[in-house]
């Protein structure tokens, strides 16, 4: 079975730029997050899809990040313009429905300079 | 409040001993649990999941969880030093998954 795939696996890009990640769920999962996770700290929630509607996005800094996830399978999360703050690794994770067991993609290193 | 706290370590433990990870949660709707494991530079992968009041074994791991007191937590049998990694819990909270910051744990040779 494959597993989560991400896109790109790094990015470098200069403060104000725009950038892009894609994520495809393992086939047949429902639930898909996407998590923010800064060097020493656990990975931090962004959203959460189901299907294709939104079920979480509290911690979305929605005044520079969106994310989509047209017809309940791929999503992209995008951030317009990227602050220093943002280096970060961003993981996918994907599950089979709300509250059974998440699996990750191996993630996308951002770096703003 | 954060939903899920962990001792953010680092915990030493020699090769062979007991290595036991904590965690608390603060919503008592959470419903699951889950400990991962993530190696330096590498992406959280799953160890094992409780939904239930007790114990849950699973080779050298076993989880507990005592939802009265809302905490969970992992034991580590036989440590190894291919355990070294930071340890994170993650809660379910209404269908929401939170981690926590994660434990660090060092096994020494």
């Amino acid at each position: 079975e494959a597993g989560v795939a991400q896109s790109p696996r790094y990015k470098i890009i200069e403060k104000r730029q725009s950038v892009a990640f894609w994520c495809n769920p393992i086939s047949g999962h429902a639930t898909l997050y996407w998590y923010q996770q800064i060097l020493g700290q656990g990975p931090k929630l962004l959203i959460q899809f189901q299907n294709n509607g939104v079920v979480d996005d509290s911690q979305l800094p929605k005044d520079r990040f969106s994310a989509e996830r047209l017809k309940g399978v791929d999503s992209t999360l995008k951030i317009q313009p990227a602050k220093l703050e943002d280096s970060a690794v961003y993981l996918c994770a994907s599950s089979l429905r709300a509250n059974t067991e998440a699996f990750f993609g191996q993630g996308t290193r951002l770096t703003v300079v | 409040q954060k939903e899920v706290e962990q001792n953010s370590g680092p915990l030493s433990v020699p090769e062979g001993a007991i290595a036991s990870l904590n965690c608390t949660y603060s919503d008592r709707g959470s419903q699951s649990f889950f400990w991962y494991r993530q190696y330096s530079g590498k992406s959280p992968e799953l160890i094992m999941f409780i939904y239930s009041n007790g114990d849950k074994e699973d080779g050298r791991f076993t989880a507990q969880l005592n939802k009265a007191s809302q905490y969970v937590s992992l034991l580590i049998r036989d440590s190894q030093p291919s355990d070294s990694a930071t340890y994170l819990c993650a809660a379910d909270n209404f269908n929401k998954f939170y981690f926590g910051s994660g434990t660090k744990l060092n096994v020494k040779p």
